[in-house]
Formats: structure tokens, C-alpha cells, sequence
């Protein structure tokens, strides 16, 4: 089946340790972004990449990286300089440049760092 | 990026028609509005978008006024399972934003027996 697909669900991390989520996609989308959601909150955009080897930052990238050497991946590196890690992680792919085509959501790893 | 406000949160009984308002008073002239709705602890889902005209799917109808300031989703007859957040978006016009999904704080509607 198409989609995309975010690894592991749960994930549990000590203080002061990076942690790298994964997210795949076989949609063939140039497009992918990454989101972070606190509880009661709506999602908010960490990074984006429109095309292999490259990325922009979003609205909340610090304490945060990416990578984009293959266009199926995108993982999203949680490092120790990211104050507030624990939270709820989606990652999305959509068609780019197409802006009347829908973004596709992974079902989001949920991090909590202790 | 254009903004929206939805109120916080609407109920709804089993049955009846949902209608979920959204402002989006600074929309711009090429950018789409989108519609997604999250069930707790799940990814977003996407709904139906628009741009100038009404479009209906098999999930919903997307009403958008003429002037383009705002727009509601109408779940024609809402279930149980219809009970989640939804997100009125703007999606970001520029080619080189990479058509970027910004979303706001949501609608918790809550469909009711």
C-alpha cells in the first residue's frame, strides 16, 4: 500500500541524549515536512524539503535536524539543545510546487524524553 | 500566510448536519483553503480543499463565500465518529514555500447521541 510511515510510535529518551525519528514515504512526493504538536495544541512546522538535498527551516527549528539524501526519507534528528523535546512528532509528504493536491500525514511518534 | 479563526469548539447531534465555520479575512487570491480533521493521538486527515468554488466529496461539502474571507465544512450527517479536531488551512501560495500546511488551534467538535 502507498503512505507514508513514522517510526517508532512510542519513544522514550533520556535527558540529554539526541534521538533521530524516522519517516518513510513510497507516495513518489518531492515534498516533506516535519511537525511538532503539544498536547491541546495544533501542529506546528519544524522543517521542510521540497526536493533531495535540500531543506528550510520552519516556524520551530531550533534544537532540531534534518536530513534529505533520498527522497522516500526524511528523519528528523531531536537534539540535546531542543529544551522542550517531549511532544507528539508528524511527518507529511505532498506533491510539490502542486498546491491543489493534499498533503499525506504519517500516524506521528510520540517522544518523551525523561 | 494567511491566518484562520475557528471557534474552539462546536457540538453537534448524531445525525444532524455538522457546520464548521473558518475566517480567513487576509487569504490571498492563488492560495487554497484546505480542510483536515485529527483524532486524538492520530495523524491529520485530510478532508477537502477549495479555491474559489464549492466542492463536495464523499466526506464533506466546503462552502466558500464569494469575497473568500471565509469558508465552512458541512459533515452532512455527522456520526460518533465524526468527534475530533478539525483544522481550517491556508495552504502557502508560493512555489518556493513548498506548499507548506500552516495550521491554527483547530475546532474540537464533539458529536453527541
Amino acid at each position: 500500500d502507498g503512505g507514508i510511515t513514522q517510526s517508532p510510535k512510542y519513544l522514550f529518551r533520556k535527558e540529554g541524549q539526541n534521538v533521530t525519528l524516522s519517516c518513510e514515504q513510497n507516495l513518489n512526493h518531492d515534498a516533506m515536512y516535519w511537525y511538532r504538536q503539544d498536547p491541546g495544541q495544533g501542529l506546528r512546522l519544524i522543517y521542510y524539503s521540497q526536493i533531495v538535498n535540500d531543506f528550510q527551516k520552519g516556524d520551530i527549528a531550533e534544537g532540531y535536524s534534518v536530513s534529505r539524501e533520498k527522497k522516500e526519507s526524511f528523519p528528523l534528528t531531536v537534539t540535546s539543545a531542543q529544551k522542550n523535546p517531549t511532544a507528539f512528532y508528524l511527518c507529511a509528504s505532498g506533491e510539490r510546487g502542486y498546491l491543489d493536491t493534499e498533503a499525506f500525514f504519517g500516524q506521528g511518534t510520540r517522544l518523551t524524553v525523561v | 500566510d494567511a491566518k484562520t479563526t475557528q471557534p474552539t469548539s462546536m457540538d453537534c447531534a448524531e445525525g444532524r448536519a455538522a457546520n464548521l465555520p473558518c475566517n480567513h479575512s487576509t487569504i490571498s487570491g492563488n492560495e487554497y483553503v484546505y480542510w483536515y480533521r485529527q483524532i486524538h493521538s492520530q495523524g491529520p486527515q485530510y478532508i477537502i480543499h477549495g479555491l474559489k468554488n464549492n466542492e463536495t466529496n464523499e466526506m464533506a461539502s466546503l462552502i466558500i463565500t464569494e469575497d473568500r474571507k471565509s469558508s465552512t465544512l458541512i459533515l452532512p450527517h455527522a456520526t460518533l465518529r465524526d468527534t475530533a479536531v478539525y483544522y481550517c488551512i491556508v495552504r502557502a501560495a508560493s512555489y518556493n514555500q513548498g506548499g507548506k500546511l500552516i495550521f491554527g488551534q483547530g475546532t474540537e467538535l464533539s458529536v453527541k447521541p
